[in-house]
C-alpha cells in the first residue's frame, strides 16, 4: 500500500501566518491527491483537487503544490475559519490512502 | 443537488455485525462510484472500500475478510458489512463521492 507521510502532526499558528502542510508518498501517485478540511464535528471538505487545483468555493488563499513525490497545502493569510484539521489523500491507486491529519490550533 | 446520508445503529456489541446504509441522491449509483471511510475518536481518516459504478468492488486489505460492499440501485443505496466487531472499531462512518460529496456520517460505538 501507498503510505502518505504527513507533516506537521499538530502546528500552533497565528492568524496572518502563511502555513505549509506536507505529505509525503511512499512511490508515484502522480498528481492524484487530493487536501481537504475538517471542522470539529463536520464531514470533511475537499479543498484541493489533482494535486494543485483548488476545489469549488474554495478561498484564493489555499493553493496546492507538488514537488517530486512532496505534496504541499499551502495556506496564505490564515484567518480564524482556516483553523482546523487537514488531511491529505492519495487517489492513484487501490487502497487509497490518507496522512495521518494534521491539526492547527491558534497560539 | 448532490446528497449522501448514512444511516445504521449507533451502537453495536463486541464481535457482532455492523450494517450500514448510504442513501444517495442528486446521482445515479451506476455513473458515479461510492466510498466508505472511517474515522476513529480523535484520529485520522481510513479508507475501508468501493462500491464502483459498474457494480465492482474493492476493499482496504486490512479489513478485506471482515467487509462487504454492496448496492440496490434501484433504491440509491450503497450497504457496508462488517462483522466481528472490535473496540477498536468505535468510529464515525462516511460514504463519499469521488471525495467531493459527504455524508454526515453515523456514529458508531462497539461496546456491551
Amino acid at each position: 500500500d501507498i503510505q502518505m507521510t504527513q507533516s506537521p502532526s499538530s502546528m500552533s499558528v497565528s492568524l496572518g501566518d502563511t502555513v505549509t502542510i506536507t505529505c509525503r508518498a511512499s512511490q508515484d501517485v502522480g498528481i492524484y491527491v487530493n487536501w481537504f478540511q475538517q471542522k470539529p464535528g463536520k464531514s470533511p471538505r475537499r479543498m484541493i483537487y489533482r494535486a494543485t487545483n483548488l476545489a469549488d468555493g474554495v478561498p484564493s488563499r489555499f493553493s496546492g503544490s507538488r514537488s517530486g513525490s512532496d505534496y504541499s497545502l499551502t495556506i496564505s493569510s490564515l484567518e480564524s475559519e482556516d483553523v482546523a484539521d487537514y488531511h491529505c489523500l492519495q487517489y492513484d491507486e487501490y487502497p487509497r490512502t490518507f496522512g495521518g491529519g494534521t491539526k492547527l490550533e491558534l497560539k | 443537488q448532490v446528497q449522501l446520508k448514512e444511516s445504521g445503529p449507533g451502537l453495536v456489541q463486541p464481535s457482532q455485525t455492523l450494517s450500514l446504509t448510504c442513501t444517495v441522491s442528486g446521482f445515479s449509483l451506476m455513473d458515479y462510484s461510492v466510498h466508505w471511510v472511517r474515522q476513529p475518536p480523535g484520529k485520522g481518516l481510513e479508507w475501508m472500500g468501493r462500491m464502483k459504478y459498474d457494480g465492482d468492488t474493492y476493499y482496504n486489505s486490512a479489513l478485506k475478510s471482515r467487509l462487504s460492499i454492496s448496492r440496490d440501485t434501484s433504491k440509491s443505496q450503497v450497504f457496508l458489512k462488517m462483522n466481528s466487531l472490535q473496540t477498536e472499531d468505535t468510529a464515525i462512518y462516511y460514504c463519499t463521492r469521488d471525495s467531493g460529496y459527504w455524508g454526515q456520517g453515523v456514529m458508531v460505538t462497539v461496546s456491551s
